[in-house]
């Protein structure tokens, strides 16, 4: 199984900070790397796909980027609407994997 | 426009089976492949298996293997997740997603709202 490791676990920024998820897969991935957004009591939502194709009506202080084994979730300026957990999947290989989620906090 | 709609919360013993539904309409049911997953309270996301709606083709993660059934009804579009033997560490929410392209592996572009099943004694 590709293992995904997700850093920090957690991270808490003020409003119109600039910050970055990384996630490290334990195998090359190329681009299948996906990025989720889950805000408390919600479901998972898409925010980026194959690395860095930001998906429709996502803002675009979102971006994504890597490839092979490393990748980075940035999002440009805070807002507070962006507090929730953040997950990077790997869409490689079966079986998929999933991060185990940054928690992000707006100060 | 595209909607999953699953079953209510559920409440079970354990060793029970419980099995939760998730319906789809706005686009053809069978052209998109689903993907089950799980949140155990407080933790994050765990893959399931993922399943054809078209031809019932489905592959399950290991741990799952021998108790867990995917399903569909083409007539109705909806799907099924059996999950039998349950323990304790079964009590979580039970997402299904679809996915965005006509591959089974693009990305989980749709969600349904997810549904608690609780295991206790």
């Amino acid at each position: 199984d590709i293992q995904m490791t997700q850093s920090p676990s957690s991270l808490s920024a003020s409003e119109g900070e600039r910050v970055t998820v990384a996630c490290r897969a334990s195998q090359s991935l190329s681009h299948n790397l996906n990025w989720y957004q889950q805000r408390a009591g919600e479901a998972p939502k898409l925010l980026i796909s194959d690395a860095s194709s930001l998906q429709s009506g996502v803002p675009s202080r979102f971006s994504g980027s890597g490839s092979g084994t490393y990748f980075t979730l940035t999002i440009a300026s805070l807002r507070p609407e962006d507090s929730a957990t953040y997950y990077c999947q790997q869409s490689s290989s079966t079986p998929i994997t999933f991060g185990q989620g940054t928690r992000l906090e707006i100060k | 426009q595209v909607q999953l709609v699953q079953s209510g919360a559920e409440v079970k013993k354990p060793g029970d089976s419980v099995t939760v539904s998730c319906k789809a309409s706005g686009y053809i049911f069978t052209n998109y492949y689903f993907h089950w997953v799980r949140q155990a309270p407080g933790q994050g996301l765990e893959w399931m298996g993922i399943f054809n709606p078209s031809g019932g083709g489905r592959n399950y993660a290991q741990k799952f293997q021998d108790r867990v059934t995917m399903t569909r009804d083409t007539s109705t579009s909806t799907i099924f997740l059996e999950l039998r033997s349950l323990t304790s560490d079964d009590t979580a929410v039970y997402y299904c997603a679809r996915v965005r392209g006509d591959n089974g592996y693009t990305p989980l572009a749709y969600w349904g709202q997810g549904t608690l099943v609780s295991v206790s004694s």
